[in-house]
């Protein structure tokens, strides 16, 4: 099982939306929704923004979203803030066999 | 609170055995999938291995398929990861992570423990 391709990075400016792709096949991401988004800043555990697609928990910025389109899903974060800046993971159901396959990895910079 | 706290990691030699643990606290424990997720030093997050709420069922990647094999013990509340045949490519900060349900992602993780393989 190959890995999720993110772009190594992204950056934006305060105040703007940015979006983190996340491609893979029809055998994990177009295949289910089950993708879910692991924000992690240096030396820290990720911390889970988005799951099931579409779905933040308890306690989330609503300024995180997802979505899905065929075999790419996608982070949107709006109203870029200074704390945004990380590193963000894919990670999606890829079926029984290997259940579970993350992205490349995206570093977002705010400028 | 709810919390997951590693223990276990070590430097050992390549060709050795480990066992990583990681205690649950703050939530009912035999309810959840549990995961262990790794990361190399500066790199991405790779997903090891997975055991449902009543360890019946377990799921490895194929890096780890065969040297690694993942427990709980509920009434512990407790997770294990033994690891055989260890590899330099192994060295890495181990997570263990809880599932929020049924796979749709990993709500709750610790902050690891470091597996150094080095001669």
């Amino acid at each position: 099982q190959s890995a999720l391709t993110q772009p190594a990075s992204v950056s934006g400016s305060p105040g703007q939306s940015i979006t983190i792709s996340c491609t893979g096949t029809n055998s994990d991401v177009g295949g289910y929704d089950l993708v879910s988004w692991y924000q992690q800043h240096p030396g820290k555990a990720p911390q889970l923004i988005i799951y099931a697609g579409i779905e933040r928990p308890s306690g989330v910025s609503s300024r995180f979203s997802g979505s899905k389109s065929g075999n790419t899903a996608s982070l949107t974060i709006s109203g870029l803030q200074a704390e945004d800046e990380a590193d963000y993971f894919c990670c999606s159901y890829a079926g029984v066999t290997t259940p579970l396959v993350f992205g490349t990895g995206t570093k977002v910079t705010v400028l | 609170e709810v919390q997951l706290v590693e223990s276990g990691g070590v430097v050992v030699q390549p060709g050795g055995s480990l066992r990583l643990s990681c205690a649950a606290s703050g939530f009912t424990f035999d309810d959840y999938t549990m995961h262990w997720v790794r990361q190399a030093p500066g790199k991405g997050l790779e997903w090891v291995s997975l055991i449902s709420w009543d360890g019946g069922s377990t799921y490895y990647a194929d890096s780890v398929k065969g040297r690694f094999t993942i427990s709980r013990d509920n009434s512990k509340n407790s997770l294990y990861l033994q690891m055989n045949s260890l590899r330099t490519e192994d060295t890495a900060l181990y997570y263990c992570a809880k599932d929020i349900s049924g796979g749709s992602g990993m709500d709750v993780w610790g902050q690891g423990t470091t597996v150094t393989v080095s001669s």
